[in-house]
């Protein structure tokens, strides 16, 4: 089974700094999907980024990049231009391109950013 | 499209009474989850459908959890009888089905607002 871990439970950035958020996965896949999801205190989630694993280019929407290292299953998020409106819940996620789990999203516990003026 | 509809927003019930949870997703996905989320244990995946039909119920509970989707456009979470335990938040998200015009969106679940289900 795969697992995501992010070791990062709380982080903070100045707005307008870079902050990078850290995530961790295991699988025995060659072959998947890693996404970024933000939640904020309405606790909507939302898409922030997404990389597909067969893709060497990282990710990048607008002030949302990636740094996606396959061999050692790791992507990370880098925020660029840190805003308060940033200020939330993000979860790293998995999922699978097999056809028995294809539609299966396997969470990080989270890391809650905080941005101070 | 509103996106994914979840009602009702808020809930909160008293041990032992039936909870029930709605869901609508968006037209045209037929792909169906429920996720609940605690402090905890985070997100988790409780049981997913594909074309109104049960896929994976590897994450329900219980027994006292049950999960329907008699159509396309509607679903539901019960929970008979409730416990204090099942306090959380519960999301319904939903996917297109892959293929030409929807490859794009192959890989991404738009979630409803959640329900803040609180057991007293």
């Amino acid at each position: 089974a795969q697992t995501v871990t992010q070791s990062q439970p709380e982080m903070s950035v100045q707005e307008a700094e870079t902050v990078t958020l850290s995530c961790t996965y295991d699988t025995s896949e060659s072959d998947y999907y890693l996404f970024w999801y933000k939640q904020p205190p309405s606790r909507q989630m939302i898409l922030v980024i997404r990389q597909e694993a067969y893709k060497q280019q990282n990710a990048t929407e607008n002030r949302f990049s990636v740094n996606f290292q396959k061999a050692a299953k790791s992507f990370s998020l880098k925020i660029s231009d840190s805003q308060l409106g940033d200020a939330a819940m993000y979860f790293c996620a998995y999922r699978s391109t097999n056809t028995g789990t294809a539609s299966k999203l396997t969470f990080g516990t989270g890391t809650r950013l905080q941005v101070t003026l | 499209d509103a996106g994914v509809i979840q009602s009702p927003r808020h809930e909160v019930t008293e041990m032992g009474q039936e909870v029930t949870l709605r869901c609508k997703p968006i037209s045209g996905h037929d792909y169906l989850f429920w996720y609940r989320q605690t402090m905890m244990r985070g997100l988790e995946l409780l049981i997913y459908f594909n074309n109104n039909v049960p896929i994976d119920d590897s994450g329900m509970p219980e027994d006292r959890f049950s999960a329907k989707m008699p159509n396309a456009s509607f679903s539901t979470l019960k929970i008979q009888p409730s416990e204090p335990r099942d306090s959380a938040v519960y999301f319904c998200a939903s996917s297109p089905p892959p293929g030409a015009g929807a490859a794009l969106f192959y890989n991404e679940q738009f979630f409803g607002p959640g329900t803040r289900l609180t057991v007293l």
